[in-house]
């Protein structure tokens, strides 16, 4: 079975630049997530879908960053314009179709995002 | 809101146990979380505890739950130099929204010495 697949694995752009990230679930899997993990932290969720809606965006600064899970299932974050902390890494995660906090999450490798 | 605290460093050698400890604030947590992250890689569930459980065993790792003092450890038997690592402590908790989301610790970054 395919696990979560993210893309870039890397990017570097200077501050006030664009940025988007890609994610890829598990196949059928209902539930997506996007946490920020900065260097020394554990992973902060930035952002919940069940399926194509959101759950809870409560910890996602609406003004920089915006997300998108259109058809329920590929996933694509963005940031603009992006600032010097928002240098993280940023993971994705996929769960099964209950939706659960007990469902598995699987996790992506993560893009690594420097700011310059 | 929530906090998850965990010691950041801990080295053992090879073949010792390794003790992970892990304190939390939110009296409402209903599952408590061992996550483990390789370098450059995701994390990776090793296990889950419910919160009226006090202990479980899972192979080489045992899980302490102590719920009066809020305090979690993750016990591993027979450290090997493939489990160095990062380990988080995760609790589940009701956020700002509407949905149970996990909240992590900072990381134990174990090194296990040949």
């Amino acid at each position: 079975e395919a696990g979560v697949a993210q893309s870039p694995r890397y990017k570097i752009i200077e501050k006030r630049q664009s940025v988007a990230f890609w994610c890829n679930p598990i196949s059928g899997h209902a539930t997506l997530y996007w946490y920020q993990q900065i260097l020394g932290q554990g992973p902060k969720l930035l952002i919940q879908f069940q399926n194509n809606g959101v759950v809870d965006d409560s910890q996602l600064p609406k003004d920089r960053f915006s997300a998108e899970r259109l058809k329920g299932v590929d996933s694509t974050l963005k940031i603009q314009p992006a600032k010097l902390e928002d240098s993280a890494v940023y993971l994705c995660a996929s769960s099964g179709t209950s939706g659960r906090v007990t469902d598995t999450q699987y996790f992506g490798p993560g893009t690594r995002l420097t700011v310059l | 809101g929530e906090d998850v605290e965990q010691s950041l460093f801990l080295s053992v050698r090879e073949g010792d146990s390794s003790v992970i400890n892990c304190t939390y604030t939110d009296s409402s947590s209903t599952y408590l979380y061992w996550y483990k992250q390789e370098p450059g890689a995701g994390l990776q569930l090793l296990t889950y505890i419910f919160s009226n459980m006090d202990m479980k065993q899972d192979q080489r790792l045992t899980v302490l739950l102590n719920k009066k003092d809020k305090h979690l450890s993750l016990r591993i038997a027979d450290t090997q130099t493939g489990d160095s690592a990062i380990y988080f402590c995760a609790e589940s908790g009701f956020s700002s929204g509407s949905a149970r989301q996990l909240t992590f610790g900072s990381g134990t970054q174990l090194t296990v010495l040949p």
